[in-house]
């Protein structure tokens, strides 16, 4: 069974930038897979933020997508999430996903508490 | 793609049979999943192909619908069943998924 871990700071200051990082397990990020970020709040329920391929190839929420970029490292089976100039609306739990080639989120991270707050 | 949810909270008795409701704003073909979140719990999987149990979960839940209409009904609940529930369409391409804002099932 796939297993996805979120891992980065729970506590980032207003302006800054959110990094968090997903480490896969038991399964090869070089896959016919899409790789990805949701994040949840009580207010807006769950929001994807974008997905990558391991290639490269991205897909952004286009309400996003001007502050975020998206990597992998396939030698490290992970991939990374980087959100600049947070505001206290960015505080959300962070989920990393992997999603199927055109199908289903078959997998959840157990989820990243991410507070902005000075 | 907008995904609506009905009702917000659904309240129910233990025993009962209850049908959720998902409307997408533009056809998904069957491009549409079901997610069941405890609390403290990231979503679990039930449903994907608008009526594909996923493995290991149970008879009791079943998914319908097809284009911008969709339904989950749960039989006969039980204790580990009230939760908040998710639809989730992923017909785009390239992906540009979207959620429905929720229902939550709780004990009446």
């Amino acid at each position: 069974q796939v297993q996805l871990q979120e891992s980065g700071p729970g506590l980032v200051k207003p302006s800054d930038t959110l990094s968090l990082t997903c480490i896969v397990s038991r399964h090869s990020i070089r896959g016919s897979d899409w790789w990805g970020w949701i994040r949840q709040t009580p207010e807006k329920g769950l929001d994807w933020i974008g997905f990558i391929y391991y290639s490269g190839t991205t897909s952004y929420n286009p309400s996003l997508g001007h502050r975020v970029t998206m990597s992998v490292d396939t030698a490290k089976n992970q991939f990374s999430l980087s959100m600049r100039s947070v505001t206290a609306a960015d505080t959300a739990t962070y989920y990393c996903v992997r999603r199927l080639w055109a199908d289903r989120i078959n997998n959840w991270g157990q989820g990243a508490l991410v507070i902005v707050s000075s | 793609i907008l995904m609506t949810q009905s009702p917000a909270t659904l309240s129910a008795s233990p025993g009962e049979s209850v049908t959720l409701s998902c409307r997408a704003s533009q056809g998904v073909n069957n491009n549409l999943a079901w997610y069941q979140q405890r609390p403290g719990q990231a979503p679990r999987l039930l449903i994907y192909g608008a009526s594909t149990r996923a493995t290991g979960i149970s008879a009791r839940f079943s998914g319908s619908g097809s284009g911008t209409e969709f339904t989950l009904t749960i039989s006969s609940l039980q204790s580990e069943d009230f939760a908040v529930y998710y639809c989730h369409q992923y017909a785009d391409w390239p992906p540009e998924d979207t959620f429905g804002q929720g229902t939550k099932v709780d004990i009446k």
